[in-house]
């Protein structure tokens, strides 16, 4: 398979609780991105990682990155029910091209 | 709304049809992706354009698949004489352009997919 793996494959939690999900990818790579995915619907941009980046914040958002583990890992925090949705990790290879590989996901539900 | 839109939202075909399905990114964009995406998985990449000119296809997008994007601005996606496993949602998603050195990936806007349902 091309994509990458994400772990936990499901999630569901409590709102006000912490959700947190694990990306792994295959090679090397120049940045990483996190997409979220309501039901049926497109992809939305959440957040970009450079490889020479740790780590990086954006609202309730926190994203690691461990180029030596080749993984990363999403935390939102004090969940809400509206944040119910599936998330997905996105990298280009570092080899070059323009192929974008994304993991399968993991899918996330926030009980109110 | 992200500002790509996707025309039909929903498709409905029977086996050994012809289908196409039409991508129109944000105006700036010279960038344009194709992606399938099934049941429980995540997208899969299956072409992208630099303005009109087809720079990769994948090996996933078999010979009865066709994209163009005539003019760089949209973009279409044929199938033709249609299986059952072509069942999924098509996807398309736009960027600016970014360096092609350091591999270029930045912020994908995505479309609302066409979902395709073959009978």
């Amino acid at each position: 398979s091309q994509q990458g793996e994400e772990d936990p494959q499901a999630l569901s939690i409590q709102e006000g609780e912490n959700a947190t999900m694990n990306c792994s990818y295959k090679t090397s790579i120049n940045n990483l991105q996190w997409y979220r995915q309501n039901s049926g619907r497109g992809l939305v941009h959440l957040i970009l990682i450079r490889s020479n980046e740790r780590e990086k914040h954006s609202g309730r958002l926190r994203v690691t990155l461990d180029t030596s583990k080749k993984s990363s890992s999403l935390l939102i925090t004090a969940s809400r029910a509206a944040d119910t949705a599936s998330y997905f990790c996105a990298t280009a290879p570092y080899t070059g091209g323009f192929k974008t590989i994304f993991g399968a996901g993991t899918r996330l539900f926030v009980k109110a | 709304d992200t500002g790509v839109s996707q025309d039909p939202r929903h498709k409905i075909t029977k086996r050994g049809q012809n289908v196409t399905f039409r991508c129109d990114p944000i105006s700036e964009h010279n960038r344009l992706y194709w992606y399938r995406q099934t049941l429980g998985q995540g997208p899969e990449f299956l072409t992208y354009f630099q303005n009109e000119a087809q720079l990769e296809k994948s090996r996933l997008l078999s010979d009865r698949f066709s994209a163009e994007r005539p003019k760089g601005s949209f973009s279409t996606l044929e199938i033709q004489r249609t299986e059952q496993g072509d069942s999924a949602m098509y996807l398309c998603a736009s960027r600016r352009g970014g360096s092609l050195l350091a591999g270029g990936l930045e912020t994908q806007y995505f479309g609302p997919g066409t979902r395709l349902l073959v009978l």
